[in-house]
């Protein structure tokens, strides 16, 4: 069974850095695009960038090119998303998602993680 | 950037009636290539993440009921849901994975009268 698991909710200072991940399991990890959407409280939803953990190619939404940065670990079979400077306006629940088509960006998402919510709050 | 439209942002429609939810893309989302258009839906229900619906336009997801149906091609798409039920009250969103960035509509919130 394929799932994607993400790490717990997060509750950080303005200025403060933050890593969540997103866990996959149940296929080949290196060879399915994972992206990552941000959902802002009553809001929709956001494309933010994807990596494929083959190879680490990473594309980012320009929207959020240079303010997060998208890795993963194909060892522990792992995507993150981090910031190094958080702020109040990150608040967000953040929700990683698996390009369905093995190794192809233009995919739809088949699955999702269960999202973290990420609060950032003086 | 792809921008995605969807009409209306919210309807309430009685439990069997038919409900109908457009989305227009900026540009076409049609490759000739391979003759399909790079266009899903996903219904995310209070408090849980999006679920896959339809992609390729038409194609339902396993597991979705067929009440559910996309059509359209190039740069206008519809889902329909052909009786309502409760368990159907949610917000929809459709999104495009023709071009980076990828792009979701706002969203259409569905509820029952």
């Amino acid at each position: 069974e394929v799932q994607l698991v993400q790490s717990g909710a997060e509750v950080k200072k303005p200025g403060e850095s933050l890593k969540i991940s997103c866990k996959g399991s149940g296929y080949s990890f290196t060879n399915y695009w994972i992206g990552w959407v941000r959902q802002m409280p009553g809001k929709g939803l956001e494309w933010m960038g994807i990596i494929y953990p083959g190879d680490s190619d990473t594309r980012y939404s320009p929207s959020f090119q240079g303010q997060v940065t998208i890795s993963a670990d194909k060892s522990i079979s792992t995507a993150y998303l981090q910031w190094s400077s958080l702020k109040a306006s990150d608040t967000a629940m953040y929700y990683c998602v698996r390009h369905a088509v093995a190794g192809s960006v233009k995919s739809y998402f088949d699955y999702w993680g269960q999202g973290t919510l990420v609060t950032v709050s003086s | 950037d792809i921008v995605m439209t969807q009409s209306p942002d919210s309807l309430a429609m009685s439990l069997g009636e038919r409900a109908t939810i457009n989305c227009k893309s900026s540009q076409s989302l049609l490759y000739s290539s391979n003759n399909k258009n790079y266009l899903g839906w996903y219904q995310q229900r209070p408090g849980q993440p999006p679920k896959l619906l339809i992609y390729w336009a038409s194609t339902r997801e396993s597991g979705v009921p067929d009440r559910f149906s996309g059509s359209g091609s190039e740069t206008d798409f519809t889902l329909t849901i052909s009786s309502l039920q409760a368990e159907d009250v949610a917000v929809y969103y459709c999104q495009q994975y023709h071009s980076t960035p990828q792009t979701f509509g706002q969203g259409t919130k569905v509820e029952i009268k």
